[in-house]
């Protein structure tokens, strides 16, 4: 059974702060898809990364794939509070392309 | 920009009633998606959806819940006879693979069993 886990669960953090976010999951896939959510929202497709190696970035926000490691990564640099919300990682089904959702990781950036 | 829509945005339902919740996948999008969201927790697969049957389906989805595609357009789900602990957020989802294949979600339905 796929598992997918992020760490931390919560972070809080200053403005102008860089972290990162990770996302490991238990069995092989090439499919790994990072997503927002505010609050009572939907959510808002940020990357798709579809092979080991791959890195995007968009804005603050960098995301990377090992899929050897089945590791990925959600770097934010320099926060600002606008990025405050909560943020999931999900690892998608080759077949059927359903996703595996981690727990998500809910990111409060202070002033 | 095409969107999935979902409809109704909330319902409220008294426990044994029989729900449907509505979803309008984007037009050229082949692959459909059921997830739910209980509050505060993580987003669980339900079922998915391809060629007019169900290509997949979660231990949550049993025989009280059921899925269709009655015309071009509109995907339902539909639980038979709910129970308080499908109070949730369910979101409708689709899909066209390719080199850029995103899978977008609706707006979600938040579903209330009293």
């Amino acid at each position: 059974e796929l598992k997918v886990e992020q760490n931390p669960l919560f972070l809080s953090m200053q403005e102008g702060k860089n972290y990162t976010i990770y996302c490991n999951y238990s069995t092989t896939s090439d499919r790994l898809y990072w997503y927002r959510q505010d609050p009572g929202k939907s959510l808002e497709s940020l990357f798709v990364l579809l092979s080991n190696g791959a890195v995007k970035q968009e804005g603050r926000l960098m995301a990377s794939l090992d899929t050897k490691a089945r590791l990925s990564t959600l770097h934010i640099t320099a926060a600002v509070h606008d990025l405050s919300a909560t943020y999931f990682c999900a690892v998608g089904s080759s077949n059927t392309g359903k996703l595996i959702f981690g727990q998500g990781t809910t990111l409060q950036v202070k002033p | 920009e095409p969107e999935v829509t979902q409809t109704p945005s909330h319902q409220v339902t008294q426990m044994g009633q029989e729900v449907i919740l509505r979803c309008v996948p984007i037009s050229n999008h082949l692959y459909f998606y059921w997830y739910r969201q209980i509050l505060g927790q993580k987003v669980e697969f339900l079922v998915s959806f391809y060629n007019n049957e169900i290509s997949e389906k979660s231990e949550i989805f049993d025989d009280q819940f059921s899925v269709e595609r009655p015309d071009g357009s509109n995907f339902t789900l539909k639980i038979r006879s709910t129970k308080l602990e499908d109070s949730a957020m369910y979101f409708c989802a689709s899909l066209t693979p390719g080199a850029r294949e995103t899978q977008y979600f609706g707006p979600g339905t938040r579903l209330l069993v009293l």
